[in-house]
């Protein structure tokens, strides 16, 4: 069974703290992609990475920051979390366009 | 400007009714087009994806439809069932640089009553 998994499914963190959220999956995919989920606003791609150290902004990348050091992980970071960025954030993968995307079960963020 | 836009309003329909969700995009040429299931507090789950030169696709009770001259998509349940009540996401699936990456619509909340 293929399997996108996430680090942690709720996530509560200060102000100006760094924040780190993984995604690991495990099914061999070139394709990483890292959206937030707002109510009203639907998902919202941050940055995605089509192979390993390669990384290419999405629509919304400002204040966050990615790293794909291996094939199967793509973190997400928050140099310094802000109220605003408190959200659903969900990661996926796939083997490129034409397939689907495969979904973690998201990390509900919330910055005090 | 680019869009993506599904029925803004939440869907009800009696069971065993054909349930029509609709997408429709503008300044968009996307390759494919694919549609999500989305329960509350749950990751999207693939449901189907159709080509740019297919009219329609079947998958069990699911139909797709895709017309790029009026730049939409339908998305039809058969005799639903309470079962189906979630949130119905489409997405164009846009080829770019080396890889791909999805445009998702805002979604259309369908709730099947009994």
């Amino acid at each position: 069974d293929v399997k996108v998994t996430q680090s942690s499914r709720y996530l509560v963190k200060r102000t100006g703290e760094k924040v780190f959220l993984e995604c690991v999956q495990d099914m061999d995919h070139e394709n990483m992609f890292w959206y937030r989920q707002d109510p009203g606003l639907g998902l919202r791609l941050i940055y995605f990475s089509y192979d390993v150290k390669m990384k290419e902004k999405g629509d919304i990348p400002e204040g966050y920051s990615v790293s794909r050091e291996k094939k199967e992980r793509f973190s997400l970071i928050l140099e310094s979390a802000s109220t605003n960025q408190t959200s659903m954030y969900l990661c996926a993968s796939s083997s490129g366009t034409g397939f689907e995307q495969y979904f973690g079960p998201g990390t509900r963020l919330t910055v005090t | 400007s680019q869009k993506i836009e599904q029925n803004s309003e939440a869907l009800n329909i009696q069971e065993g009714k054909t349930a029509t969700l609709t997408c429709n995009y503008t300044n968009y040429s996307p390759a494919y087009l694919q549609w999500y299931r989305q329960d509350p507090g749950r990751g999207p789950v693939f449901l189907l994806l159709i080509r740019e030169n297919e009219k329609e696709k079947r998958k069990e009770r699911l139909k797709v439809t895709f017309d790029t001259t009026l730049k939409q998509s339908l998305f039809h349940i058969t005799a639903s069932q309470p079962a189906d009540s979630a949130t119905y996401l489409c997405a164009l699936d846009m080829i770019y640089n080396q890889g791909g990456k999805l445009i998702f619509g805002q979604g259309t909340e369908l709730s099947v009553k009994p």
